[in-house]
């Protein structure tokens, strides 16, 4: 079946580092997908989302790119703020199937 | 708009007692989704709806979860009894159209079961 696998954390960078995030789909067809983020205390909302291959997902700097031939959506962004620290969950739209991955916990020191 | 609106924040209760978790999603919106998140599985999806009517209850971890919802704004979870094992944050979340493609999450009700 469909499902979706992210690198475990957790994750731990200094200010204006570079961040990278896998994540991994399994699927037949087209999926959409998604990177949700959930800060503390709060629930998930969505960050990016990208709905066909090689479409390229962006917002408050982070970027995602549908890979295809890869199966893979890793997000990135190129300098972490210490505001970015959060968890960070890969999701897969099939259908009427949705799927979250197991989140990535993301500190980011000052 | 004032966004998914889940009561109570937190919930404290003792084994065996019967506890109701509360939803109003957003105005307008035709999906309800019930999930449940722990430290060890992560989040699970346990019901979702469209036009108020159950399409996936798979995720349900046994007959003491029930859900229900009555009509487009209002949703309840139900868990009875109640066992230390369901201590969880519960999120409810809605979407807009035949696809459940944006979801928007409530702020989730922490349940600890005592």
């Amino acid at each position: 079946g469909d499902s979706v696998t992210q690198m475990e954390g957790p994750v731990t960078l200094s200010e204006e580092a570079f961040l990278t995030i896998n994540c991994t789909y399994t699927a037949t067809g087209y999926p959409s997908l998604f990177w949700y983020v959930q800060y503390p205390g709060e629930g998930l909302q969505l960050l990016l989302k990208a709905t066909k291959a090689d479409d390229k997902g962006s917002n408050k700097g982070f970027e995602a790119t549908y890979r295809k031939e890869t199966t893979s959506f890793h997000l990135e962004k190129g300098s972490v703020q210490v505001s970015d620290s959060a968890v960070y969950f890969c999701a897969l739209n099939h259908g009427n199937q949705f799927y979250f991955g197991t989140g990535t916990s993301l500190t980011v020191i000052p | 708009d004032a966004g998914v609106i889940q009561s109570p924040r937190h919930e404290v209760t003792e084994m065996g007692q019967e506890v109701t978790l509360r939803c109003k999603p957003i105005s307008g919106h035709n999906s309800l989704f019930w999930y449940r998140q722990t430290m060890m599985r992560g989040l699970e999806l346990l019901i979702y709806f469209n036009n108020n009517v159950p399409i996936d209850d798979s995720g349900m971890p046994e007959d003491r979860f029930s859900a229900k919802m009555p009509n487009a704004s209002f949703s309840t979870l139900k868990i009875q009894p109640s066992e230390p094992r369901d201590s969880a944050v519960y999120f409810c979340a809605s979407s807009f159209g035949p696809s459940l493609d944006i979801q928007y999450f409530g702020a989730g009700t922490r349940l600890s079961v005592l």
